[in-house]
Order: C-alpha cells, then sequence, then structure tokens
C-alpha cells in the first residue's frame, strides 16, 4: 500500500525567509503526488501537482516543489515565505486501479509558523 | 472557494445518535470522496462513489455509509456514534480521476 511520509511536524522559519517541506512517498507506479494547505478552521485547498513531465512543478502563492523518483520524495519550497504562508501543509499520493477508481494517501502534515 | 459546499459546518450531537452529513460536488465533477481528518488518525480516505456507484473503499467503519444521488450530491451517514467519530469530515470532488477538490468541511462533535 501506498504512503506518505512528512518528517518535520513543526517548522518555523522567519519572514522573508525561504522554505523547503519535505515530503517520501512509498508507491510501486509512477505516483501523482499533491501539495495541499489547510488555514485553521479551513478546508484543504491545493498548491500544486505533479502527474507526468517536468520533475519541477509550479504552483500557487510562489510555491513550487521538486520530484525526485530516485529519492522518491516531492519536496515543497518557496523562496521568501511571507506571514500569510502559516499554516499546516499536506503532501498526498493518488492511488488508482484504474478507470474511475481513485484515493488519496496523506502524510501526517507540516505545521509551518512563522515569526515576523 | 472551491465550488464544493458541505452542510451543516458544525454539528454537535450525543453518543449513540445518527447524523447526516450532506456534500454537493462541483458542478460536472462525477466523483464524490469522503475524507475524516482527527488528530490521531490524520487524514483518512473513507470512501468514493463515481456517478452513483461505489468505486473504492479505505477505513470506513460499518457504522458509516454513504451514497450518491441522481443529481450527484452525496450524503455520508454516521450511526451509533462515539466520542472516537468526533472529527472533521471532508467531502471532495474531481471530474475522473484528477485533482480532487475539497469542501470547507463538517466538524462533527460527539458529547
Amino acid at each position: 500500500a501506498q504512503s506518505v511520509t512528512q518528517p518535520d511536524i513543526h517548522i518555523t522559519v522567519s519572514e522573508g525567509a525561504s522554505l523547503e517541506l519535505r515530503c517520501n512517498y512509498s508507491y510501486g507506479a509512477t505516483p501523482y503526488l499533491f501539495w495541499y494547505v489547510q488555514s485553521p478552521g479551513q478546508g484543504l485547498q491545493l498548491l500544486l501537482k505533479y502527474f507526468s513531465g517536468d520533475t519541477l512543478v509550479q504552483g500557487i502563492k510562489g510555491f513550487e516543489a521538486e520530484f525526485k523518483r530516485s529519492q522518491s520524495s516531492f519536496n515543497l519550497r518557496k523562496p521568501s515565505v511571507h506571514w500569510s504562508d502559516a499554516a499546516e501543509y499536506f503532501c498526498a499520493v493518488g492511488e488508482g486501479s484504474g478507470g474511475s477508481n481513485y484515493k488519496l494517501t496523506f502524510g501526517k502534515g507540516t505545521l509551518l509558523t512563522v515569526n515576523p | 472557494d472551491s465550488g464544493v459546499t458541505q452542510t451543516p459546518k458544525h454539528l454537535i450531537t450525543a453518543t449513540g445518535q445518527r447524523v447526516t452529513l450532506r456534500c454537493s460536488p462541483r458542478s460536472g465533477d462525477l466523483s464524490v470522496y469522503w475524507y475524516q481528518q482527527s488528530l490521531d488518525q490524520g487524514l483518512q480516505f473513507l470512501i468514493q462513489y463515481y456517478n452513483g456507484e461505489e468505486r473504492a473503499k479505505g477505513n470506513i467503519l460499518e457504522r458509516f455509509s454513504a451514497q450518491q444521488f441522481p443529481d450527484l450530491h452525496s450524503e455520508l451517514n454516521l450511526s451509533s456514534l462515539e466520542l472516537g467519530d468526533s472529527a472533521l469530515y471532508f467531502c471532495a470532488s474531481s471530474v475522473v480521476t484528477d485533482t480532487q477538490y475539497f469542501g470547507p468541511g463538517t466538524r462533527l462533535t460527539v458529547l
């Protein structure tokens, strides 16, 4: 079965600093990979996704992620963090058995705190 | 706003009771998914429906059931509620096997 590991439970960065959130996955086939963000009391918002092609994907709010098959990783990066980026970030892998069967397996999340 | 709507936003009930959570997918999306988010288990996939038919099942308890109606809205029924069922329940929708867009969630509190 597929699994997702986010090694960092909580990360604190200063506003304007760069950010990298780690994500490692376990999946037999070529994965569909996603990053979602959840602000307090809110639902999950899609930041970016990787299905195939270019291994560096751009998302909303200035985020990007790089798929590295050899390392089974899909780390999320942002060159300069804003206070509004404080939230919880979830990495997910999509699994489908063909056709319309499909589900997401999520990591435990990384809580990002941004210091002024 | 993802276009997925969920009602109610909050639900407080007692142990042993039954509740129904409702989800309306984005316009044109045929697949609906239900997830449970709790502090100890994290985000877990419960069940998927596609155009009215159950297509995938995850860690869904036998006390829980779901269905998708002809107008594509979905309901998640939770019965014989226990304290441990307190969680945030999310609905998501997608076209087919594509990006899932999440609703704002229903927070269930079982007292």
